[in-house]
């Protein structure tokens, strides 16, 4: 079946290093959506991409979707403490396949 | 976006019985769904839930364990039933467009069986 996978399964930074998660599909998306999880919390939505190469900012931020529409990433720029948490791509197809997520640890 | 909430928010069950957990929305809402989480992990879809239809139910999940009610567009039940520890999981609702689109989650039933 359909899977999508992440890497790294962990991360632990300083604060003000950069954090990139990767997310790779087994099949081609119609798109994919990033949700970030807070200890404790439930899964936010945080964006969606559709087109094969799409580049999205959010502040900090920078989503990017492939130009095989198979795999995306999820870099932070100067990571703060509020970074905290495990981030989950999910893969659109006929129905949302959530990754395996990366948790994000960042240090002050 | 939504706001979605669920009762219980947590509860610690004795294996062999059955948790009936709800989920009420504060709008109108074609599609509702019901994940699980164990921890650690990832979501896993367990069912999508129509108003007016039965719940199409994902491989692995049967509705015998996971019976699903969907008497209105804006609320859902969810019921654990003869629970084993291994149904020990964060159990979502979360509600979406008319399709596989975006979605908003509520914050989880958190189900400890002994």
């Amino acid at each position: 079946g359909q899977q999508v996978m992440q890497i790294p399964q962990y991360q632990h930074v300083q604060e003000g290093e950069d954090f990139t998660t990767y997310c790779n599909s087994s099949t081609t998306l119609s798109n994919i959506q990033w949700y970030k999880q807070r200890p404790g919390g439930h899964p936010v939505f945080l964006i969606q991409l559709v087109k094969s190469g799409e580049v999205k900012k959010q502040k900090r931020l920078t989503f990017q979707f492939g130009e095989a529409k198979k795999n995306s990433s999820l870099h932070i720029t100067a990571t703060q403490t509020t970074d905290v948490g495990t981030y989950f791509c999910a893969g659109n197809t006929d129905k949302l396949i959530f990754g395996t997520g990366t948790r994000l640890q960042v240090f002050p | 976006s939504a706001v979605i909430s669920q009762k219980p928010s947590r509860d610690i069950c004795q294996r062999g019985t059955s948790l009936t957990i709800q989920c009420q929305v504060d709008s109108q809402v074609t599609m509702m769904f019901w994940y699980r989480q164990q921890p650690g992990q990832s979501l896993t879809l367990i069912a999508t839930a129509n108003q007016g239809s039965e719940a199409t139910y994902e491989s692995g999940f049967v509705i015998d364990k996971f019976p699903i009610s969907r008497p209105n567009l804006t609320f859902s039940t969810l019921t654990v039933s003869n629970m084993s520890p291994e149904d020990s999981s964060i159990y979502l609702c979360s509600v979406g467009g008319g399709g596989p689109e975006t979605q908003y989650f509520g914050p989880g039933t958190r189900l400890l069986v002994l």
